[in-house]
């Protein structure tokens, strides 16, 4: 079946300027991961959600960042104010609930975000 | 809190040799241990995962990694080295069944003919 999909795989914005990045998980995965990846860095946890809800958002920067999942598939994450540190690969993982048994995250291609 | 450091930035190797990949992780509960690997041009995929079954834990293309607590280690290991297995590794930890999940730092794999 179809992986993990984001769009745009590409975006450059302006400083100051609003940007929304989105998420299509695999089909039936109800858990939904936000990470970013800085160049030479390994992803940085975000958020994820279960199901609609925001299960832990402690990884989130600052309130100028923010992530819904109204229907509990799509997911947009949205970035205020855009900065210049703010550019990096925002990549999406989702994953079934059976956290019991170890999560295997499936990830995306990413979204690189570019901040002029 | 937990965290995750790999040691090497960059590891380069010989085709037919050993890769070992360091991997030390800091946890407050038992975690569970991840090693995922991104060629060029993918995205991330898993390797293998620890999850309190089996200290040593095999995984895809011949990788493993041996689970010990009182060095609070999870090291990669490949007996010999092939020039596909070029790529980034990243070690990852999670206190809760992975859901949240800590990255480390990645280790980039040269492997030269």
């Amino acid at each position: 079946g179809a992986g993990v999909s984001q769009t745009p795989s590409n975006k450059v914005t302006e400083k100051g300027k609003y940007v929304e990045l989105r998420c299509d998980p695999i089909s039936g995965h109800t858990a939904l991961y936000w990470y970013r990846q800085s160049l030479g860095q390994g992803p940085e946890f975000l958020i994820y959600f279960q199901g609609t809800g925001a299960a832990d958002d402690s990884g989130l920067p600052n309130d100028r960042f923010f992530a819904v999942r109204p229907e509990g598939s799509v997911s947009t994450l949205k970035i205020q104010r855009t900065e210049r540190g703010d550019s990096a690969v925002y990549l999406c993982a989702s994953s079934s609930s059976s956290g019991g048994e170890g999560n295997e995250q499936f990830f995306g291609p990413g979204t690189r975000l570019t901040v002029l | 809190a937990q965290s995750v450091t790999q040691l090497g930035s960059h590891v380069s190797v010989s085709e037919g040799a050993l890769v070992l990949l360091r991997c030390n992780y800091s946890s407050s509960v038992p975690p569970y241990l991840f090693w995922y690997v991104q060629y060029p041009n993918q995205g991330l995929q898993l390797l293998l995962k620890y999850t309190s079954a089996a200290t040593l834990v095999k995984g895809i293309n011949g990788f493993e990694a041996e689970f010990k607590k009182s060095e609070t280690s999870f090291h990669l290991t490949k007996p010999s080295a092939h020039m596909s297995d070029a790529a980034e590794y990243f070690c990852a930890v999670s206190e809760t069944g992975g859901f949240k999940t800590i990255f480390g730092a990645g280790t980039r794999l040269f492997v030269k003919a």
